[in-house]
């Protein structure tokens, strides 16, 4: 079936400098990828997507890339800080589709 | 402001008992989903549903079923409760579209003893 793989599972950094997550899908009928940010005792929030027609975007610290041809799409904060500490959900889904796929998550850890 | 509202947020039963979450949303989507969140595993699909009355089985069915009889409520039934299956539950819903956020409620923390 159709499965997303996400690295690392733990990533710890110092504040204000750069955390980088990566996903990659099977399906190749995915078009949307949207990221979602869990903090603790919280729910999962959307922070970011993109759609399979662009290869990148940015808002503000977060970007997101996207390579169609290898199946592969990132997640880039940039100076972090501590309140990004929490566990990012990369996905996929088709257009129209009723199922999202979620990786299995990344434990991020900033450091002040 | 959109809600997804799941009945209990902690829940503890005894094996064998026959338990119930509940899952409201007000956002009119058509569909809703359950996951089962275990450390290192991440958000796994149990069921879904597109519409009243119809429904999917994702990654992890077995042991589980639901019911979706109006478009707001998803219900996810666990026939007779494990221990295994002591894991804290998501209720998610989407509208329908190419390109649409998922909105989860708070969680229900499940422990069967």
């Amino acid at each position: 079936g159709e499965n997303v793989e996400q690295h690392p599972s733990t990533l710890s950094v110092q504040e204000g400098d750069s955390a980088v997550i990566k996903c990659t899908y099977s399906d190749s009928a995915s078009n949307y990828f949207p990221w979602y940010k869990q903090e603790l005792g919280k729910r999962p929030q959307l922070i970011i997507d993109i759609r399979s027609n662009v290869g990148e975007k940015k808002d503000q610290r977060i970007a997101v890339t996207l390579n169609k041809t290898a199946k592969h799409f990132s997640l880039h904060i940039t100076e972090t800080q501590p309140e990004d500490s929490a566990v990012y959900f990369c996905a996929a889904s088709r257009g129209g589709g009723f199922k999202t796929i979620f990786g299995a998550g990344t434990r991020l850890f900033v450091k002040a | 402001d959109v809600k997804v509202t799941q009945s209990s947020r902690y829940l503890v039963k005894r094996t064998g008992e026959k338990v119930f979450l509940e899952c409201v949303q007000d956002m009119d989507h058509e569909n809703m989903f359950w996951y089962r969140q275990d450390p290192g595993l991440g958000l796994r699909l149990i069921y879904f549903s597109y519409d009243v009355k119809m429904k999917e089985k994702g990654d992890i069915p077995e042991g589980y079923s639901v019911s979706r009889e109006k478009k707001e409520r998803f219900s996810l039934i666990l026939e007779s409760a494990s221990t295994n299956q002591t894991s804290m539950y998501l209720c998610a819903s989407r509208g329908t579209g190419g390109y649409t956020e998922a909105f989860f409620g708070q969680g229900t923390r499940l422990t069967v003893v």
